[in-house]
């Protein structure tokens, strides 16, 4: 069982918008920063979002995350066939003191 | 473009002890903190631990018993020893660079470790 709550899977219509959750507590991401990362099928994981809402140079801008309280979103725009991935949450635990990720969500584009 | 490459044995006994090298190209080793995480086969991201540049370390304390982790500026590399493996440690193992607030913005392309007799 994850630390961090993750939905295990969404989907949406090529185009649309998809958004997911990612929900721990005030020892994680209450009080640290989240980051968020897409894993292709068969290949590593790849940073998308730094410091809750911060984009790495290369990644487009249809990527957005925000941060509230306990929780984190990571939203979708613009769904490709291409977004079809699983995508993951981490942050610092201060009280486990460890990193920890989220169990993660597969991403169906339909 | 920084770029990192995990390199060990893709099969090791019960009960002996695992070791990766990680090298690291395109951008110097100092500087930062390096990270190892794993993934066993269809489940989630579990990290391991980092080591800084510089020698210290903070390993994930499920694991630190028998975690050690070392750097080797002059090789660009850091390496990773888990001791007495179970099966329960069959994974890809990745290694990553840590940005500031723990994040990894430069990943390995991850080996697979198979723990099996």
């Amino acid at each position: 069982q994850s630390v961090l709550t993750q939905p295990p899977s969404v989907s949406a219509a090529p185009g649309q918008k998809v958004t997911i959750s990612c929900s721990g507590s005030s020892s994680n991401i209450g009080n640290n920063y989240v980051s968020w990362y897409q894993q292709l099928p068969g290949t590593a994981p790849k940073l998308l979002i730094y410091d809750n809402d911060k984009r790495p140079s290369g990644i487009p801008d249809r990527f957005s995350g925000s941060k509230s309280g306990t929780s984190a979103t990571l939203g979708i725009t613009g769904l490709q066939t291409g977004d079809e991935a699983d995508y993951y949450c981490g942050t610092w635990a201060g009280s486990l003191s460890a990193g920890v990720f989220g169990g993660g969500t597969k991403l169906t584009v339909l | 473009q920084v770029q990192l490459q995990e390199s060990g044995p893709g099969l090791v006994k019960p009960s002996e002890t695992l070791s990766l090298t990680c090298t690291v190209s395109g951008d110097s080793i100092t500087g930062y903190y390096w990270t190892w995480i794993r993934q066993p086969p269809g489940k989630g991201l579990e990290w391991i631990g980092y080591i800084y540049y510089g020698g210290s370390t903070n390993y994930n304390p499920s694991l630190k018993s028998r975690v050690t982790m070392s750097v080797d500026t002059s090789k660009s590399q850091f390496s990773l020893r888990l001791s007495s493996v179970t099966a329960a440690d069959t994974a890809v193992y990745y290694c990553a660079r840590r940005g500031g607030h723990l994040y990894f913005d430069y990943w390995g392309q991850g080996t697979l470790v198979t723990v099996s007799s």
